[in-house]
């Protein structure tokens, strides 16, 4: 069976600091991977999504970047935080495009 | 533009009801239409889901309802039970072209009282 890890699980930074977020995903190959954001009361926000390795699509111009240096992984990075990069990031992966997305446990970010 | 709407922020159910979520999209290119459950500090959790091409679903107690002409969608929990207390939220995608992610509602909070 498919799983997906994220870590860390929650991480506290300082205004100014770099980020790295990690993702992975077992049990299957080449999956489409995403990048969510989900700030406090509100919905999820596309970031980032990836069809394969190297390829990297952005939904919205922000403060973040993403990388998929291997068929399975998936990393969310900064170079220097702000205090709205504050949220709770969720990786998800799919099978085919457009079809369901299975998400990972999230990671809760505080910038401070 | 929210081209995903969840109108009510949250809803209290009795236990053993029938809860019923409501959501309403304007991009008429969404051809398919997901329902998550989510509890605090985790990852959504696949619901349900429904193409275009039908206008109803059903697994368990939930049954999500399609109407393509009024573009809505409504997901039905029967009976309500305790765990399913949670935030739930309706996504959808245009499968032939647009953005490869999901587009969400911001949810609606879930309450079932015992």
């Amino acid at each position: 069976s498919q799983t997906i890890h994220q870590w860390p699980a929650t991480l506290v930074q300082p205004v100014g600091s770099p980020l790295s977020l990690e993702c992975t995903v077992e049990g299957t190959s080449n999956p489409n991977l995403y990048w969510y954001r989900q700030a406090a009361g509100r919905g999820l926000q596309l970031l980032f999504y990836s069809v394969g390795i190297g390829q990297i699509s952005s939904e919205v111009p922000q403060n973040l970047s993403a990388s998929r240096p291997q068929d399975r992984q998936f990393i969310l990075s900064s170079k220097k935080l702000l205090l709205s990069d504050s949220g709770f990031y969720l990786c998800a992966w799919s099978v085919l495009q457009g079809q369901t997305q299975y998400f990972g446990p999230g990671t809760r970010l505080l910038v401070l | 533009d929210q081209q995903v709407k969840q109108n009510s922020p949250s809803l209290s159910v009795q236990e053993g009801r029938i809860s019923i979520l409501n959501c309403d999209y304007t991009n008429s290119m969404f051809d398919y239409f997901l329902w998550y459950k989510k509890y605090p500090a985790e990852g959504p959790t696949f619901l349900i889901s429904i193409s275009s091409i039908k206008d109803k679903n059903e697994d368990g107690r939930f049954t999500v309802f399609l109407n393509k002409s009024a573009k809505h969608l409504s997901l039905h929990i029967v009976p309500s039970q305790p765990g399913d207390s949670a935030v739930y939220f309706c996504a959808a995608s245009a499968r032939g072209g647009g953005a490869d992610g999901l587009t969400f509602g911001k949810g609606t909070h879930l309450i079932i009282q015992p």
